[in-house]
């Protein structure tokens, strides 16, 4: 089973910008993995963010984008918010399962 | 509103058996994928797996910690989805949540905890 990696822990300031990667053991990420983003605060559930790589749902922030950056699918944050302080996930198809990374802790301090 | 509602988690002893539920509503359910995805304490999100529409062959896909251990069923008569979990083990430990697969627009529900201790 493929394994996908992200950043444990990144910090940005409140009104700067921060870039979360998610990468694949199996190689690049391209868009043929779809990947998909999720935010997850403490006690809630997630939810997505972003789908089929740089996809918004209607309730996504516009300083949230998605992207691929250098083999990895990247979640870039321009403008952070207290708000934003939160668990992000991503998410990576394959042949026949999905996986998930490891997460990334997003302090905004 | 759409929704999902998960239940039957609890505390079963390794080597144990359950069986949870998904109830949704307002959506259309059946022209759906549907997976269970779980969160460990602490930890982060795990996809279990999935099981396709009918139209798609109905078949299911898991992933490796899980496999010949779950089954993933869906009844969509009912709109309800189904994970069969055998010979649970202690690491099986978390929330169990069901959600479109991929996730997309659907709201996640709050899950179901399974606890597997002796």
């Amino acid at each position: 089973q493929a394994v996908v990696t992200q950043e444990p822990s990144l910090t940005v300031s409140p009104g700067g910008t921060v870039t979360l990667t998610c990468g694949s053991s199996t190689g690049a990420v391209t868009s043929g993995h779809y990947p998909y983003w999720f935010q997850q605060k403490p006690g809630q559930a997630p939810r997505t963010l972003i789908f089929d790589t740089s996809n918004k749902h209607s309730w996504t922030p516009a300083r949230f984008s998605g992207s691929l950056l250098g083999g990895k699918a990247a979640l870039t944050l321009s403008g952070a918010q207290p708000e934003d302080e939160a668990e992000y996930y991503c998410l990576l198809s394959y042949s026949n399962t999905r996986v998930f990374g490891g997460g990334t802790k997003l302090a905004v301090l | 509103e759409v929704q999902l509602v998960e239940s039957g988690g609890g505390l079963v002893k390794p080597g144990g058996s359950l069986r949870l539920s998904c109830a949704a509503s307002a959506f259309t359910f059946s022209n759906a994928w549907m997976c269970w995805v779980r969160q460990a304490p602490g930890r982060g999100l795990e996809w279990v797996g999935r099981v396709k529409t009918k139209i798609d062959g109905g078949t299911t896909d898991y992933a490796a910690p899980v496999k010949g251990r779950f089954t993933i069923s869906r009844d969509d008569s009912k709109n309800t989805l189904y994970l069969q979990m055998n010979s649970l083990r202690t690491e099986d430990t978390g929330v169990y949540y069901c959600t479109p697969d991929p996730p997309g627009a659907t709201p996640w529900g709050q899950g179901t905890l399974v606890t597997v201790s002796s």
